[in-house]
């Protein structure tokens, strides 16, 4: 069964450093999209992209974020200078079909991020 | 804005059913999904609710009343590995179409022998 992948499983980092997250959505999905949960917390709505562009963001998603499909199937998630507060878990998930058309949504395994 | 409730921790019976709560409040809401989270891993999708009534899928069924802005998740012939997070989750229309999901904080679920 096709499933979304995520590299890498584990990132450390130190405060101030950039780090960029990749994900491998399923290969026929069109929506794509990046999640977080801190720990012991909700998981989050980040960002969702279409058509090679945003189509929605949250608050949590400021300017030192960003997101990119550099080719045809990566989708890379970009946090220019790391906070402490960044350190969560990083869900990429990707559907087949617009939320709108009921389209499930399909999670990668997750980025454990570490910012010390 | 958008706003879920739905109750911190359950603890239920192996092989009884458990009915675990949703309520939201949501500007366009435009549906209700469940997914299943076990510790550590990440949330796997169990249902879609849009119209209002109830939803069935082997053990798991899901209701959804949108005039009351609530949904419950039904799970019968409770297994040990249902044990795990529930949680519940609403979208609303910002006209995008590929809009995310607001979660709620989830429901933990305990199940006992």
């Amino acid at each position: 069964e096709p499933e979304v992948t995520q590299t890498p499983s584990h990132q450390v980092t130190q405060m101030g450093q950039e780090v960029i997250l990749r994900c491998v959505p399923i290969s026929n999905h069109l929506y794509f999209y990046w999640y977080r949960q801190i720990l012991g917390q909700k998981v989050e709505f980040l960002v969702s992209f279409y058509n090679n562009e945003i189509s929605e963001k949250s608050e949590i998603f400021d300017d030192q974020f960003s997101v990119e499909r550099p080719d045809g199937s990566n989708f890379t998630l970009k946090i220019r200078s790391t906070k402490l507060e960044d350190s969560a878990m990083y869900f990429c998930a990707s559907s087949e079909f617009p939320r709108l058309a009921g389209g499930e949504q399909y999670f990668g395994p997750g980025t454990r991020l570490t910012v010390t | 804005g958008q706003n879920i409730d739905q109750p911190t921790e359950m603890t239920a019976t192996e092989g009884a059913i458990v009915q675990i709560n949703c309520t939201y409040q949501t500007s366009g809401f435009n549906g209700l999904f469940w997914y299943q989270q076990h510790a550590g891993e990440a949330p796997t999708f169990l249902s879609y609710n849009v119209l209002d009534g109830l939803e069935e899928k082997g053990r798991f069924s899901s209701f959804l009343s949108r005039s009351k802005g609530y949904s419950y998740l039904l799970l019968k012939e409770l297994q040990m590995k249902d044990s795990a997070s529930y949680l519940c989750a609403a979208s609303g229309d910002s006209g995008g179409g590929a809009d995310g999901l607001t979660f709620g904080k989830g429901t933990h679920l305990i199940i006992q022998p």
